[in-house]
């Protein structure tokens, strides 16, 4: 079966230091892709950054990296230095590319508190 | 950039009113999604389409329907709302072929049913 399981329901972090967001996912589809999604408390869903299975870099986008490892099925978020507007949720979804429908399989989130 | 806009962002209907979310976006995405995200059970899937006049049920489609008559709206029905039905929705759509592209989401709809 797809999943995606996010093992922190909360974290809290004092700003400026580096997070790790975890997430694991599990398919047999060797071709897949994962995405993270932050949502502020006005909540509106912001694309953060995608790392696809075959890609041979970890993705980074800014602040944001992905630490994907493949063997053990995982993909987490590290955001370095930490400032107060991170404070929000954070979601893991993952694509499996055998479905056509193009539609994503989530986690149930990360809440995220940087702390001043 | 894309823009998926919800026509709502704070909704109050009364239980067993007809309630319409509607959802439009300019970047002629072929696919689009509603979604509802409940505190503890993150974003379950009610409908998608993947073009005009196509739809799929989700996870949990009952008590739903949904209409695409044009391309850039995708419409979320509530036949009869109940009070179980409140919640945040939130639509969103994606282009089919690239599957590298995220879901773009509106801003989301609080809906409240009393």
């Amino acid at each position: 079966a797809q999943k995606i399981t996010q093992t922190q329901p909360g974290m809290f972090v004092q700003e400026k230091e580096a997070v790790t967001l975890d997430c694991t996912y599990d398919t047999s589809d060797p071709s897949y892709g994962l995405f993270w999604y932050k949502q502020p408390s006005s909540g509106e869903m912001i694309f953060l950054i995608y790392q696809g299975s075959y890609d041979q870099q970890n993705a980074t986008e800014g602040r944001y990296s992905l630490n994907f490892q493949k063997a053990r099925k995982s993909a987490n978020l590290v955001i370095s230095a930490s400032q107060l507007g991170d404070s929000a949720m954070y979601f893991c979804a993952m694509r499996v590319h055998e479905d056509s429908n193009y539609q994503l399989i989530w986690g149930a989130g990360t809440k995220l508190i940087i702390k001043p | 950039d894309v823009k998926v806009t919800q026509s709502s962002r704070y909704l109050v209907k009364r239980t067993g009113e007809k309630v319409f979310l509607e959802c439009v976006q300019d970047m002629d995405h072929e696919n689009m999604f509603w979604y509802r995200q409940d505190p503890g059970l993150g974003l379950r899937l009610i409908y998608f389409s993947y073009d005009v006049k196509m739809k799929e049920k989700g996870d949990i489609p009952e008590g739903y329907s949904v209409s695409r008559e044009k391309k850039e709206r995708f419409s979320l029905i509530l036949e009869s709302a109940s009070t179980n039905q409140t919640s945040m929705y939130l639509c969103a759509s994606t282009p089919t072929g690239r599957y590298n592209s995220p879901l773009h989401f509106g801003n989301g709809t609080r809906l409240t049913v009393t």
